[in-house]
């Protein structure tokens, strides 16, 4: 079993829609990371948290320790939001440097 | 300010060569990790460096080295490439050990 696992693999959403890609980690963690990576390879930071919920523009990212589940959402779906949403986990303690990742939801949005 | 970048974006080698990847930091970071991306295995975690020292490594082969300099660029070598090898290294600079990550656009290396 993976340490962290993403749900769903693949995702097909028509413009407009709320969107919620979810991250399950089976490790103790400092803080989670939320990724974002176009076609090309170009990898963007788009959350880093630790506890509670944030927000930017459309997107809002939740966790929950005790649980240890992390939610993305998306609100109000674009085209351009069509991407890989990768989780990544960073390590507590004496291997905080490292950061583990799930292997991705991609994410089509149709116009 | 300038981002992340990575030095040659692309490279094709053959195996048994050996190849080195560089990694300049965003100005003011001063931690570099390195990360292999693979269609099978997705990313990777490769190394971390901080402050010219090697905090952390991933689970990788003694093939797989790098080092970071005193202005924080950092450099990965591999050796004795095999098919295997053949992936997209990226690198990421944070200001400290822990901090937001950002991304350099990747070296797609291809082992023949």
């Amino acid at each position: 079993k993976n340490e962290v696992e993403q749900s769903p693999q693949n995702l097909t959403a028509q413009e407009g829609e709320f969107i919620t890609i979810n991250c399950s980690y089976s490790v103790g963690i400092s803080a989670l990371h939320w990724l974002q990576q176009h076609p090309g390879g170009g990898i963007v930071s788009l959350f880093m948290l630790s506890s509670g919920k944030k927000k930017h523009g459309r997107l809002i990212a939740t966790i929950n320790i005790q649980e240890k589940h992390s939610s993305l959402h998306i609100t109000a779906s674009h085209p351009r939001d069509s991407a890989v949403y990768i989780c990544a986990v960073r390590l507590e303690g004496g291997s905080q440097g490292n950061l583990i990742f799930g292997k991705g939801t991609k994410l089509s949005v149709k116009p | 300010k300038a981002g992340v970048t990575q030095t040659p974006r692309y490279l094709i080698k053959t195996r048994g060569q050996q190849v080195t990847l560089s990694c300049s930091p965003i100005s003011g970071h001063r931690s570099v990790s390195w990360y292999q991306q693979t269609p099978g295995q997705g990313l990777q975690f490769l190394f971390e460096y901080f402050s010219e020292t090697q905090r952390n490594k991933g689970n990788f082969p003694g093939r797989f080295s790098g080092r970071q300099f005193s202005n924080s660029r950092s450099e990965m070598n591999v050796s004795t490439l095999e098919l295997g090898d053949s992936a997209l290294y990226l690198c990421a600079s944070s200001r400290d050990r822990y901090g937001e990550q950002f991304f350099g656009p990747g070296t797609r290396l291809t082992v023949l």
